[in-house]
C-alpha cells in the first residue's frame, strides 16, 4: 500500500520568512496530492492540491511542487503570518485510498 | 461548513462498552472514509466506503466496524473499548473512488473518550 512521509515534524519560522514542508509517497500509481491544514481542534481543511499532470501549482502565498519521477512533493508558504501557525499534512491518493503524512506542526513566530 | 456532518460531537463513554459514530456525506459525495486522529498523533485512515460498499480498508482494529447505507450514511461501530480508543475520529467524503475526483472534504469530527 501507499506510504508517505513527511518532514519536519515541527518547524518554527519568524514572521515573513518562507516555510517548505517535504513529502514523499511510495505508490508510483498515485496521482492526486493535496494539502491540508488544521487549527486546533478543528477539521482538516484543504488548502492547496496538485495532480499528476503538472508539476507546479501556485495559489498566492502557497505553492506546491511535485517530483513525480522521485517521489516527492513539497508545499511552499511565503511571506508567512501568524494564522499560518497550524499543522500541514500532506496526502497521496493511489487507488481508492487518500493516504496523510504524519504531519508537521508550523509555529510562526511574531 | 464543509457539508459533512458527523453526531455526536463529544461522546464519553467507559472501557469494555460499545459506541456508534455517525457522518452524513456532503450532498452527491458517494465516498466516505473514516480517519482516526490520536493526541499528537496524524490522520489514520481506517476504511472507505463507495455506493455501499467497502473500498478500502486500512489499520482497522477487527473491533471496530463500518457500513454506509442506501442513503449513503455512513456509521462507525466500536466495541470492547478500550483507553487507547479515545481519538478524534473524522469522516470526509468525495465525489467519486478513486482516479481524478476531487477533494475529500471534513467533516467536524468525533471527539471519543474512553475513560
Amino acid at each position: 500500500g501507499e506510504n508517505v512521509e513527511q518532514h519536519p515534524s515541527t518547524l518554527s519560522v519568524q514572521e515573513g520568512d518562507s516555510a517548505v514542508i517535504k513529502c514523499t509517497y511510495s505508490d508510483s500509481a498515485s496521482n492526486y496530492f493535496p494539502w491540508y491544514k488544521q487549527e486546533l481542534g478543528k477539521r482538516p481543511q484543504l488548502i492547496i492540491d496538485i495532480r499528476s499532470n503538472v508539476g507546479e501549482k501556485k495559489d498566492q502565498r502557497i505553492a506546491v511542487t511535485l517530483n513525480k519521477t522521485a517521489k516527492h512533493f513539497s508545499l511552499h508558504i511565503t511571506e508567512t503570518q501568524p494564522e499560518d501557525s497550524a499543522v500541514y499534512f500532506c496526502a497521496a491518493r493511489g487507488g481508492n485510498k487518500l493516504t496523510f503524512g504524519t504531519g508537521t506542526q508550523l509555529k510562526v513566530e511574531l | 461548513d464543509s457539508g459533512v456532518t458527523q453526531t455526536p460531537k463529544h461522546l464519553i463513554t467507559a472501557t469494555g462498552q460499545r459506541v456508534t459514530l455517525r457522518c452524513s456525506p456532503r450532498s452527491g459525495d458517494l465516498s466516505v472514509y473514516w480517519y482516526q486522529q490520536s493526541l499528537d498523533q496524524g490522520l489514520q485512515f481506517l476504511i472507505q466506503y463507495y455506493n455501499g460498499e467497502e473500498r478500502a480498508k486500512g489499520n482497522i482494529l477487527e473491533r471496530f466496524s463500518a457500513q454506509q447505507f442506501p442513503d449513503l450514511h455512513s456509521e462507525l461501530n466500536l466495541s470492547s473499548l478500550e483507553l487507547g480508543d479515545s481519538a478524534l475520529y473524522f469522516c470526509a467524503s468525495s465525489v467519486g473512488p478513486t482516479g481524478w475526483d476531487t477533494e475529500a472534504f471534513f467533516g467536524q469530527g468525533t471527539r471519543l473518550t474512553v475513560v
